[in-house]
């Protein structure tokens, strides 16, 4: 069955550290993935997204991520977080063959440490 | 702000009932989806409209169905409730360009179910 993954459901860091989250995906084919963002009492918005071409992708507020196909994963990076950044974190993938719908993953909570 | 706006923002209901959640796409969005999303889970796919018809179904029983009209504005009916239909409710809009799709999401309907 499709699948979204993602490992750290919780994770807690100080002011400056860096951040990855991880994200795999079990679909074949041609995919278009995204990562979103849940701050608490809002609602999802997007923070990046990858169709093709360069496969590392630069989104707002300073995310970036990148696609490895061969890993088939989408892993979420920032080089330095900020207390506002603590918010609920979902990798989603539509996979563009077969069935046509988004599967997203089960969140990863991210507390920054002021 | 992404102009998709939902309504109601919280509702309750007793096993048995039915509910209708109302959704307005962004302008220029002419596919809506919705998703079920539980207490510390990742939003579950239900369906998808597009143009009208719909274009794609999640793992969810018939008796949640849906609307789309012409206006683009949506609407999710579930009838027979149970407990655990509980959940945040989720409508997203989008433009469906083929195999390039963003969507956009509303603020949720909180659904109770007694």
């Amino acid at each position: 069955a499709q699948s979204v993954s993602q490992h750290n459901h919780h994770v807690i860091l100080s002011e400056a550290a860096s951040l990855e989250l991880g994200c795999n995906y079990s679909y074949g084919g041609t995919v278009n993935l995204f990562w979103y963002v849940q701050y608490p009492g809002q609602h999802l918005q997007l923070l990046l997204k990858y169709f093709s071409g360069d496969p590392l992708v630069k989104g707002i507020k300073g995310f970036e991520a990148e696609f490895i196909k061969s890993k088939f994963s989408f892993n979420l990076r920032k080089p330095s977080v900020q207390w506002s950044d603590t918010a609920e974190y979902f990798c989603a993938v539509i996979s563009t063959s077969g069935t046509y719908k988004y599967i997203f993953g089960t969140g990863t909570r991210l507390k920054v440490l002021a | 702000e992404t102009g998709v706006t939902q309504s109601p923002t919280h509702l309750i209901k007793t096993r048995g009932q039915q509910v209708t959640l109302r959704c307005s796409s962004q302008s220029g969005h002419n596919t809506v989806s919705w998703y079920q999303q539980a207490l510390g889970q990742g939003p579950q796919f239900i369906f998808q409209y597009y143009r009208e018809e719909e274009n794609g179904r999640g793992n969810f029983p018939p008796r949640f169905s849906g609307l789309q009209f012409p206006n683009y504005s949506s609407e999710l009916n579930v009838n027979a409730l149970e407990l655990d239909d509980s959940a945040l409710y989720l409508c997203a809009s989008s433009l469906f360009r083929g195999n390039q799709e963003t969507q956009y999401f509303g603020p949720g309907t909180r659904l109770l179910v007694l």
